[in-house]
């Protein structure tokens, strides 16, 4: 069975400085697609960015880009200059290419000091 | 577009008590897919709708969860008899299937969550 860690329960970042959340997986399958999803407070969680395995390229959306390292089954996220908006939850998240559920990691919350 | 809505935000309920879920997904998204999360832990998968059939309910804990969705449009979650364990976020989310130069390219849509609290 799949499974996702994020091995950060909570991290801090200073606005405007950049920040980067971690995780793993563990899969054998070999085409597959890694998400990372935001949830600020009592709002939707909403897709911040979205990688295919069989791409080498990692993903990137403005201020914010993935590590992905398909051997080592991580798959980071980097947020440049931090903004106030980009405090929430975090979740890692992984879906077989053809399957429909996601699998979920247990979150990081990002904080945002002014 | 209205993106997807669930209703209530929260709840809080007795053990004992039954409760009933609600989530709108977006229009003519085919795909309905429910998830729990328990404090502190990960998003844990309950069950995925296409239009009105289950597709897949591995995720669902026990017989004490029914989830359906007359007329593949909105769907429910109820809970009877609620324990204390329920207690976590219950979030929806909807698809429909896409394929962009011959790939999958299905992305879900996520509601706010019902936080329910079993005291």
């Amino acid at each position: 069975a799949q499974t996702v860690t994020q091995s950060q329960p909570e991290m801090s970042v200073q606005e405007a400085e950049t920040v980067t959340l971690s995780c793993t997986y563990d899969t054998s399958e070999s085409d597959y697609y890694l998400f990372w999803y935001k949830q600020p407070p009592s709002r939707q969680m909403i897709l911040v960015i979205r990688q295919e395995a069989y791409k080498q390229q990692n993903a990137t959306e403005n201020r914010f880009s993935v590590n992905f390292q398909k051997a080592a089954k991580s798959f980071s996220l980097k947020i440049s200059d931090s903004q106030l908006g980009d405090a929430a939850m975090y979740f890692c998240a992984y879906r077989t290419k053809y399957g429909n559920k996601l699998v979920f990691g247990a979150g990081t919350i990002l904080r945002v000091k002014s | 577009e209205a993106g997807v809505t669930q209703f209530p935000s929260h709840s809080v309920i007795e053990k004992g008590q039954t409760v009933t879920l609600r989530c709108d997904p977006i229009s003519g998204h085919d795909n309905l897919y429910w998830y729990r999360r328990v404090m502190g832990k990960e998003i844990k998968f309950l069950l995925h709708f296409v239009k009105e059939s289950k597709q897949d309910e591995s995720g669902m804990p026990n017989n004490r969860f029914l989830a359906e969705r007359t007329g593949g449009t909105y769907s429910t979650l109820k809970v009877q008899p609620a324990e204390l364990e329920d207690s976590g976020v219950y979030f929806c989310a909807s698809s429909q299937d896409h394929w962009r130069q011959g790939q999958p390219n299905t992305e879900a849509f996520f509601g706010q969550g019902t936080r329910l609290t079993v005291v």
